[in-house]
C-alpha cells in the first residue's frame, strides 16, 4: 500500500459527461502529481499541484482541470467526456524536493461509453 | 525538455537467468532517474533511483540500476529472474530544472515475461 488514496476505481460514465477524480496524498506529502495512462499514449503527464498551488502543467487538455485543496487532497475534473478519454488516471503524491520518489496511487479506471 | 526512452517493448527471460531492462534519457540538467514497476491492475511501484554518488544503485526485490552519463542510460537489471518478476516497467527522469517543476516523465514501458 503506497498511501495514495483514489476514489472511485472504476467510472463508467457516457460521453458529454463530467466526472471528479478524488486524490488524498500520503501523509506529510505537499506534491500531488496526476497522470493518464492510455494504450497508445503511455503514462502522460497531465498536472502538479504543490501545497494548493499550480506548480506544473503537462499535456492536460482544456476540458480537464485540477485543484488542491487545503486538506492537501486533490480533484481532477474531466468535463465533456469523449471515447478517447477513457483511460486510467492516476495520482500521485512525494515529500518537497527533487530527489524523492512519487508514490501512486492505485488509479481510477475511466471507461466512456 | 526531457525525454526517456525504453527501446524494448518486450523482453523475455527464463526463470533464474538475468534480466535487463534498458533506458535512455534526455535532460537539460543533472537527471534525477527512477525505475517503476506496474502489475495488473495496480498503481506502479517505486524500485530505485540515482540522484548523485555512486554509479550503481541497489532497490527493492534485487533490483539494481546503473547510471551511465556518457551514454545517457540507466538500465535496470536483476541477477536471477523470478516468475514473479513479471510484469510492465517504466524508467523516469526526473529534470532538475525549475520550470519542469517536479514531474516525472516516464518511458513508454517494457513487458518482462519470466517463463519457469
Amino acid at each position: 500500500d503506497s498511501g495514495v488514496t483514489q476514489t472511485p476505481k472504476h467510472l463508467i460514465t457516457a460521453t458529454g459527461q463530467r466526472v471528479t477524480l478524488r486524490c488524498s496524498p500520503r501523509s506529510g506529502d505537499l506534491s500531488v502529481y496526476w497522470y493518464q495512462q492510455s494504450l497508445d499514449q503511455g503514462l502522460q503527464f497531465l498536472i502538479q499541484y504543490y501545497n494548493g498551488e499550480e506548480r506544473a502543467k503537462g499535456n492536460i487538455l482544456e476540458r480537464f482541470s485540477a485543484q488542491q485543496f487545503p486538506d492537501l487532497h486533490s480533484e481532477l475534473n474531466l468535463s465533456s467526456l469523449e471515447l478517447g478519454d477513457s483511460a486510467l488516471y492516476f495520482c500521485a503524491s512525494s515529500l518537497p524536493g527533487g530527489d524523492t520518489e512519487a508514490f501512486f496511487g492505485q488509479g481510477t479506471r475511466l471507461t466512456v461509453v | 525538455a526531457q525525454s526517456v526512452a525504453q527501446p524494448e517493448d518486450q523482453v523475455n527471460v527464463a526463470e533464474g537467468n538475468p534480466l535487463t531492462v534498458k533506458c535512455t534519457y534526455s535532460v537539460s540538467g543533472n537527471p534525477y532517474l527512477f525505475w517503476y514497476v506496474q502489475y495488473p491492475n495496480r498503481g506502479l511501484q517505486f524500485l530505485l533511483k540515482y540522484i548523485t554518488g555512486d554509479n550503481l544503485v541497489k532497490g527493492s526485490y534485487g533490483f539494481e540500476a546503473e547510471f551511465n552519463k556518457s551514454q545517457t542510460s540507466f538500465h535496470l537489471k536483476k541477477p536471477s529472474a523470478l516468475v514473479s518478476d513479471s510484469a510492465l516497467y517504466f524508467c523516469a527522469v526526473r529534470d532538475m530544472i525549475k520550470a519542469a517543476g517536479n514531474k516525472l516523465t516516464f518511458g513508454g514501458g517494457t513487458r518482462v515475461l519470466v517463463k519457469p
